[in-house]
This record gives C-alpha cells, sequence and structure tokens, in this order.
C-alpha cells in the first residue's frame, strides 16, 4: 500500500531557529501533498496545499513566510517552521495525493512530525 | 464545505460491535463521505468511503442513510487497537483532494 514519510518524527529546537520537516511519498508520486497542524486534544487543522513545480496554496491565517513549503519532486515536500517560538510547538502532519488520479478518494498520511521549541 | 456532527466520545467493550454516527445534513450530490482515524500520537489512516451505497471493506462497514443526510460507521468486533479518534469527512469531488477534519469521535474501547 502507499506510504508516506516524514522526517523527523520529533524535533526540539531554541527559539528563533528554523526547522525543517520532510515529508516523501514512498512507493507514489504526489502531485499534490498537504501538511496539517494539530495541538494537544485538538483536531488535524489544514494549513495548506503543496503542489509540486509552483506555490503553496495557504489556507486562511496561516503566515506564508512563517510556514515555508517547498514541493520540489513528485515525491517530496519539506515543510520549513522560521523563526520559531514556543507557540509553533505543535504535531506536523503531511498526507499525499497520487498523481495522474484527480479523483482519487482517499489520503496517505505520515505519522507526523512532534516540534518542541524551548 | 459542508459540515458533519459526532458525538465526541463513545465506549464500547472488546469484541462487540461499535456504532459509530455521523449527521451530514447539508451534505451535496456529489459530496463523497470519508471515515478516517487516529490512534495516539499518529497520523490518521483511511477506513472506509462512499457516497450512496453501503460499502464494506476489511476494516468495517459504513451504512448511509437512504436520504444520506447521516451514515453510520460500523466496527464489527471492537478490539483494543480500535480505541482512537474517528472522523467523519465530506469530501467534494472537485475539492482538489483536501479533507478538512471536524472534531471527530474518541472511541474507547473495554477489555
Amino acid at each position: 500500500g502507499a506510504v508516506v514519510s516524514q522526517h523527523p518524527s520529533w524535533v526540539i529546537c531554541k527559539s528563533g531557529t528554523s526547522v525543517k520537516i520532510e515529508c516523501r511519498s514512498l512507493d507514489f508520486q504526489a502531485t499534490t501533498m498537504f501538511w496539517y497542524r494539530q495541538f494537544p486534544k485538538q483536531s488535524l487543522m489544514l494549513m495548506a496545499t503543496s503542489n509540486e513545480g509552483s506555490k503553496a496554496t495557504y489556507e486562511q491565517g496561516v503566515e506564508k513566510d512563517k510556514f515555508l513549503i517547498n514541493h520540489a519532486s513528485l515525491t517530496l515536500s519539506t515543510l520549513t517552521v522560521t523563526s520559531a517560538h514556543p507557540e509553533d510547538s505543535s504535531f506536523y502532519i503531511c498526507s499525499a495525493r497520487p498523481t495522474g488520479d484527480p479523483g482519487a478518494n482517499v489520503l496517505t498520511f505520515g505519522a507526523g512530525s512532534r516540534l518542541t521549541v524551548l | 464545505d459542508a459540515k458533519t456532527t459526532q458525538p465526541n466520545s463513545m465506549e464500547s467493550n472488546e469484541e462487540e460491535p461499535v456504532h459509530l454516527p455521523c449527521n451530514h445534513s447539508t451534505i451535496s450530490g456529489t459530496d463523497y463521505i470519508h471515515w478516517y482515524r487516529q490512534l495516539p500520537s499518529q497520523g490518521p489512516e483511511y477506513v472506509i468511503h462512499g457516497l450512496t451505497s453501503n460499502v464494506n471493506n476489511r476494516m468495517a462497514s459504513l451504512a448511509i442513510a437512504e436520504d444520506r443526510k447521516s451514515s453510520t460507521l460500523i466496527l464489527h468486533r471492537a478490539t483494543l487497537r480500535d480505541a482512537a479518534v474517528y472522523y467523519c469527512i465530506l469530501r467534494g469531488y472537485n475539492q482538489g483532494g483536501k479533507l478538512i477534519f471536524g472534531q471527530g469521535t474518541e472511541l474507547s474501547v473495554k477489555p
């Protein structure tokens, strides 16, 4: 079955530093990937849609200069949290939709990356 | 986006069937009904989806009301590993593939 890998699975950083999270589709190509954020005891919140070879589409209220998304290949999207602050501490989850099947109904999610900013 | 309403939490006993309800009274004709679940500290995983007819797979069954304004996810024999948050999500065909999550139902399974 389709597998999406996220790295790192957890990361601790100092306030003011930047952190990069990778999302890879291991056995399929994904033109489109999605990035979510989840705070404790809350649901997933869609942050942005990552499109291979073009700019990401951000949801309302998500700062694009704060959360940089790069989707340079059909199997890799990265999320960089720039100048991280403690309030950015969260569980970041990516998902991917297979290329060539715009009506594909099933998304595959990564296991998530837990970011803690000190 | 059409919204869904689910109970915040439900309890079940191990090896008994579980019926998880979802109301979606504003569903449109092209909205698919998707169910995903999220185990603790994991990303969500796909469970099942349907449009109009009831659906079965190895994980669960999906029963869709005739008017499509509600649906029920059925776990035939709950196990401790089924303890998770279950999300019922409507997905339009031309929505670009993204899923908008509601609050979901937290299912606990007692041994």
